[in-house]
């Protein structure tokens, strides 16, 4: 069993559209999810984290977590071109140090004219 | 937020040779770097954790004799490649971290090809 899954996608969304993206893991005892993108060839770049059950929103992102389900999710809202990449789940161990990061294998996010 | 750069950004090697990847920390003092790889339609991997002054702690699985890691400051860690095979081609990203902080800042990464 893999420890973070997304499903690889890709998924297709319009421009302007409201992207949802999922992810689940496998450690109960996790405490800190993040989100990443990447773009093909690059390295990926931080969109947010959460630690809480619940939302957390900054600008067009929005952060969901259920601790009970073992889930995260990831809403893009009014999806640009230019969101065009692989999004990376990951998930720590610890909360409040920087430390070990697993990662999904990613979903590929394709926002269409 | 906290620049990282990696050198070099690419590199070409033959089997059997070594190669020696550089990650800085340009702006602030890194407690804790970390060394992830990616394969090709893969998701990142961690190979090491190290800790300035200490010896990296490696996960289950890496060779730590073919993957040797020196963090000789707060600002600098290298990963040297020892005797690099086809296998070990990947793209290889640092990153650093702060004490107290979730947050981690990746490098650009480095892309190693061995033919």
């Amino acid at each position: 069993q893999k420890e973070v899954e997304q499903n690889s996608g890709p998924l297709s969304v319009p421009e302007g559209a409201i992207a949802s993206l999922n992810c689940t893991y496998s450690d109960r005892g996790s405490q800190s999810f993040f989100w990443y993108r990447q773009y093909s060839g690059k390295s990926p770049e931080l969109i947010m984290f959460i630690y809480s059950n619940g939302d957390k929103e900054d600008g067009r992102f929005t952060a969901q977590l259920n601790k009970a389900s073992q889930y995260v999710s990831l809403l893009i809202r009014d999806s640009q071109p230019s969101d065009s990449a692989t999004y990376l789940c990951a998930v720590s161990l610890s909360a409040g140090t920087a430390s070990k990061l697993t990662f999904g294998t990613g979903t590929r996010l394709q926002v269409t004219l | 937020g906290a620049v990282v750069s990696q050198h070099p950004s690419w590199v070409i090697c033959k089997s059997g040779t070594s190669v020696k990847i550089e990650c800085r920390s340009l702006d602030f003092q890194a407690t804790t770097m970390f060394w992830y790889r990616q394969f090709p339609k893969q998701s990142l991997m961690l190979m090491a954790t190290s800790n300035e002054g200490s010896k990296a702690t490696y996960e289950q699985g890496v060779e730590k004799d073919k993957f040797l890691i020196n963090h000789a400051s707060l600002t600098l860690s290298t990963l040297t490649v020892t005797s690099a095979h086809p296998e070990d081609s990947s793209f290889y990203i640092c990153t650093n971290g702060l004490a107290g902080a979730d947050e981690q800042f990746f490098g650009p990464g480095t892309r190693l090809t061995v033919l």
